[in-house]
């Protein structure tokens, strides 16, 4: 039982290329979540999905695009990378009515 | 708006001595509320949380919070920390309905002073 993993653990991407990042769970959670983190900003939402086949825009959506063809995964794509994306990106699972369960995080530095 | 403030960005404790993490929320109805925990270069792990009921919740690894309607608080706290306690820690409000999101506070690193 892994619980929520991420692919890959760290990434340098230079500005204008795209690059898929992977969340999967085994957890068997409807509800999935992408946050981005940054230092003195706390965890902002950018995309969710509440169930497979749906995915719904957050905080900070732009520059991102999401799929969740499968229950158990959920990709996060940037389409063209730009430094101010350069962050800790954390997957989630788990209803807000109990308790969200996070995967130990993508960093992600754009040059 | 939901909102959550945590208003110390740094807090310092020695070891043995007792802790108390603020945090303040907006949001119209009953929330969700959690306190989470992470340590350097890991993810988030969920110290409490409070849905209904006992307003004094008691959570993992020794520590307490409270919910206070009147004050729109939910500070986090621990009798004595230990050096292992060092991280950063989030509060959090989730909608009690219709969303399906959370929101986080900006965190509050503690340092434990041995």
């Amino acid at each position: 039982n892994a619980g929520v993993t991420q692919t890959p653990k760290f990434r340098v991407l230079k500005t204008g290329q795209s690059m898929t990042l992977l969340c999967a769970q085994d957890m068997n959670h409807e509800y999935m979540y992408w946050y981005r983190q940054d230092p003195g900003m706390g965890l902002r939402l950018i995309h969710y999905s509440v169930g497979e086949g749906t995915t719904a825009k957050g905080e900070v959506p732009d520059g991102y695009n999401v799929s969740r063809l499968k229950k158990q995964n959920f990709l996060l794509g940037l389409e063209s990378a730009a430094p101010s994306q350069t962050s800790v990106y954390f997957c989630a699972c788990g209803r807000v009515q109990e308790t969200q369960y996070f995967g130990p995080g993508t960093r992600l530095l754009v040059l | 708006a939901q909102s959550v403030t945590q208003p110390d960005i740094h807090i310092t404790v020695s070891e043995g001595a007792s802790l108390e993490l603020r945090c303040n929320y907006s949001y119209g109805a009953t929330p969700y509320l959690f306190w989470y925990v992470q340590s350097p270069g890991q993810g988030l792990q969920l110290l409490l949380k409070y849905f209904s009921g006992d307003t004094l919740v008691q959570g993992i690894k020794g520590f307490e919070a409270e919910f206070k309607r009147s004050q729109s608080s939910f500070n986090l706290r621990k009798p004595s920390v230990h050096w292992s306690d060092a991280a950063e820690y989030f509060c959090a409000v989730g909608a009690s309905s219709g969303t399906y999101k959370y929101i986080f506070g900006t965190g509050t690193r503690l340092k434990v002073l041995a």
